[in-house]
């Protein structure tokens, strides 16, 4: 059985400030990582796809980091806004495997 | 982007009747879609695959007869929850893939899940 984590569980900043979270996965049979948002009442969203050990995706203020050798990935946000409040998903992919999802960080960001 | 729609969004039935779901994907065909279930403070986690004209494959532990899937066309894949009872009241959320790029690219768009209770 695959174990993904993310930490941490749930996070408050305010508004402006800076922050960053971990997803952990297997480091062995490294397919791809994924980074979804999901907002209350809503789809998640995707954000990044990463392949490659060393990648780095942008995305506005949002932008995310690969390292398969040591089976992690960070995300992060640069001057956080309220609206990027929401639960961010990472999802695992070793070959041949369908997504292993993570439990979530739920980001509150305080005005 | 890839846009995916889930209906009813909420449903509230009686024990022992039976509920479906709907997902489509409304802006590209989608040869494979995926139904997923959450408890609460838990992550996804994947009951079935669902694939266009063929029989879907379910994970360890997720009952066939109890969670019914159809995959008729490349848009619309149907999840029937059968003689439902209180222990399947969860969040039951689809998604479907859609390639862009590389095969080891694609990602999978979801919809925005249907919350179910089961009185």
């Amino acid at each position: 059985i695959l174990n993904v984590e993310q930490s941490p569980q749930s996070l408050h900043v305010q508004e402006g400030d800076s922050t960053n979270f971990t997803c952990s996965f297997p480091s062995s049979n490294f397919y791809a990582l994924h980074w979804y948002r999901w907002e209350t009442a809503k789809s998640p969203e995707a954000l990044f796809v990463m392949t490659l050990n060393g990648d780095e995706k942008k995305k506005g203020r949002i932008s995310a980091t690969l390292n398969t050798k040591e089976g992690y990935s960070y995300l992060y946000i640069k001057g956080s806004q309220p609206e990027d409040s929401a639960t961010y998903l990472c999802a695992f992919r070793n070959y041949g495997q369908n997504f292993v999802f993570g439990p979530g960080t739920r980001l509150s960001v305080l005005p | 982007g890839a846009v995916v729609s889930q209906h009813p969004s909420w449903v509230i039935c009686k024990s022992g009747t039976s509920v479906k779901i709907e997902c489509r994907s409304l802006d590209f065909q989608a040869t494979t879609m995926f139904w997923y279930r959450q408890f609460p403070k838990q992550s996804l986690m994947l009951m079935a695959t669902s694939n266009e004209g063929s029989k879907a494959t379910y994970e360890q532990g997720v009952e066939k007869d109890k969670f019914l899937i159809n995959h008729a066309s490349l848009t619309l894949s149907t999840l029937t929850v059968t003689s439902a009872h209180p222990e399947d009241s969860s969040f039951y959320i689809c998604s479907a893939r859609e390639l862009s790029g590389t095969r080891r690219e694609e990602t999978q768009y979801f919809g925005p899940g249907t919350r179910l209770l089961v009185l």
